[in-house]
């Protein structure tokens, strides 16, 4: 298997443009994660999603912020309209499911909005 | 509420020095996971260890070894002989049945 694969590897927007960050979950996982990276947050959870599922939001910043998994091999974060301190690195991971939480990780999306 | 907690922001060791990363966590679940994850310069995240809750043994890889005691709800990772490659932000990380939660991470340079 490929791994997790993120799309785009690096993002460069203007303020107020919408944004899609996509990624590929590892075939067979149920669990996926979109987590957020900055220098001063750290890793954040945003959202996460089982069986397609989203089951907890609670990290998703505000309303600017949407993500879904239409199936068990596409999810999509948007954000909309995008705003300079959204900049950040931008993690999908999957795993098999909530009781096997070995997470693997894509390799990020490296978003900056200027 | 769950927790990690990194206190070590940076560590700076030269090469072959012995290094011990500190993990402490929260949680009230009586089963959760705790794990270690690598992020070298690169920016990817390398998954290194996991360990349930009911199993307090230590382990070992190589030059690596975590200590896993539940009685201080802490889970630290030494790394025996450091080398230049070791250079990297490493994460201690916390689950429970539903979600991963992250330390802030210790940022740790090995000179030569």
């Amino acid at each position: 298997d490929a791994g997790v694969i993120q799309s785009p590897r690096h993002e460069v927007t203007e303020m107020g443009q919408e944004v899609t960050l996509r990624c590929k979950p590892i075939s067979g996982h149920n669990s996926l994660f979109w987590y957020r990276q900055t220098m001063m947050r750290g890793l954040e959870l945003l959202i996460y999603f089982n069986n397609n599922v989203p089951i907890d939001d609670s990290g998703m910043p505000e309303d600017r912020f949407s993500a879904k998994m239409p199936n068990a091999s596409f999810s999509t974060l948007k954000i909309q309209p995008s705003e300079p301190r959204d900049s950040a690195v931008y993690f999908c991971a999957s795993s098999y499911g909530p009781t096997d939480i070995e997470a693997f990780f894509g390799q990020g999306t490296r978003l900056t909005v200027v | 509420a769950q927790k990690v907690t990194q206190a070590q922001t940076e560590i700076s060791v030269v090469e072959k020095e012995d290094v011990t990363l500190d993990c402490v966590y929260e949680t009230r679940d009586t089963t959760y996971y705790l794990f270690w994850y690598k992020q070298p310069p690169s920016g990817e995240l390398v998954f290194l260890i996991r360990r349930n809750s009911f199993d307090e043994q230590n382990e070992i890889s190589g030059r690596y070894s975590w200590n896993f005691q539940k009685s201080t709800s802490s889970f630290n990772f030494t790394i025996t002989a450091s080398q230049v490659v070791d250079s990297a932000v490493y994460f201690c990380a916390l689950a429970n049945t539903d979600k991963l939660i992250f330390g802030t991470g210790t940022r740790l340079q090995v000179f030569p």
